[in-house]
């Protein structure tokens, strides 16, 4: 069964300073993998997604992530943080089946990045 | 163009209640989704639509759960009688693709308060 694992709860950045926000990932099969953003009392919003096609893949609001199959991660990057780029973070898992049939997400427990002016 | 659109944004109500949540989801999609998020297990998934149709709703933690969709535009989850332990946040969403796509368009999400 497929299983994603956000590896830090909580991030705090300097504006202006990288942003990892770190996302491992199990699954048996071809996994779709994704990341979605949450600002506060708003819902959730599609960042980017990898599937199967480039392994870095470019999201909104300057964010990428690089899908790197034999460390099993998928982790969110940005060059330079923004205020605005304080929210909560989620990785998600597209759980395929054996015959790479469509499925639910699985969404990982989120990582909340703050970022300190 | 509209989002997905949820009421009521919050809702406080007394243990035994009947609380129904409404949703309308973007013209034009036919997946409709509701998943709660609480601080303990994070998001959850508790069902989903394809063309008014529930297609999985083993998310849904018992019977005083349940949800419609009686047509393209709207769905409602109800929960009779609510408990304390049903305060979440509660999200509808839609896609007009299959969910394991990942493109989920996501209301802002009922907040329910059950004391």
């Amino acid at each position: 069964a497929q299983s994603v694992t956000q590896l830090d709860s909580h991030v705090s950045v300097s504006e202006g300073t990288p942003v990892l926000l770190r996302c491992n990932y199990s699954s048996s099969y071809s996994p779709s993998l994704f990341w979605y953003v949450q600002h506060p009392n708003k819902g959730l919003q599609l960042l980017l997604k990898y599937t199967s096609a480039a392994t870095l893949v470019k999201g909104i609001n300057g964010f990428e992530a690089e899908f790197k199959k034999s460390e099993t991660s998928f982790h969110l990057t940005k060059p330079s943080a923004h205020m605005s780029d304080a929210a909560e973070y989620f990785c998600v898992v597209s759980d395929r089946g054996r015959n790479n049939q469509g499925g639910k997400l699985i969404f990982g427990q989120g990582t909340e990045l703050s970022v300190k002016p | 163009d509209a989002g997905v659109i949820q009421s009521p944004r919050h809702e406080v109500t007394e243990m035994g209640q009947e609380v129904t949540l409404r949703c309308k989801p973007i013209s034009g999609h036919d997946y409709l989704f509701w998943y709660r998020q609480t601080m303990m297990r994070g998001l959850e998934l508790l069902i989903y639509f394809n063309n008014n149709v529930p297609i999985d709703d083993s998310g849904m933690p018992e019977d005083r759960f349940s949800a419609k969709m009686p047509n393209a535009s709207f769905s409602t989850l109800k929960i009779q009688p609510s408990e304390p332990r049903d305060s979440a946040v509660y999200f509808c969403a839609s896609s007009p693709q299959t969910p394991d796509t990942g493109e989920l368009f996501f209301g802002e999400g009922s907040r329910l308060t059950v004391l």
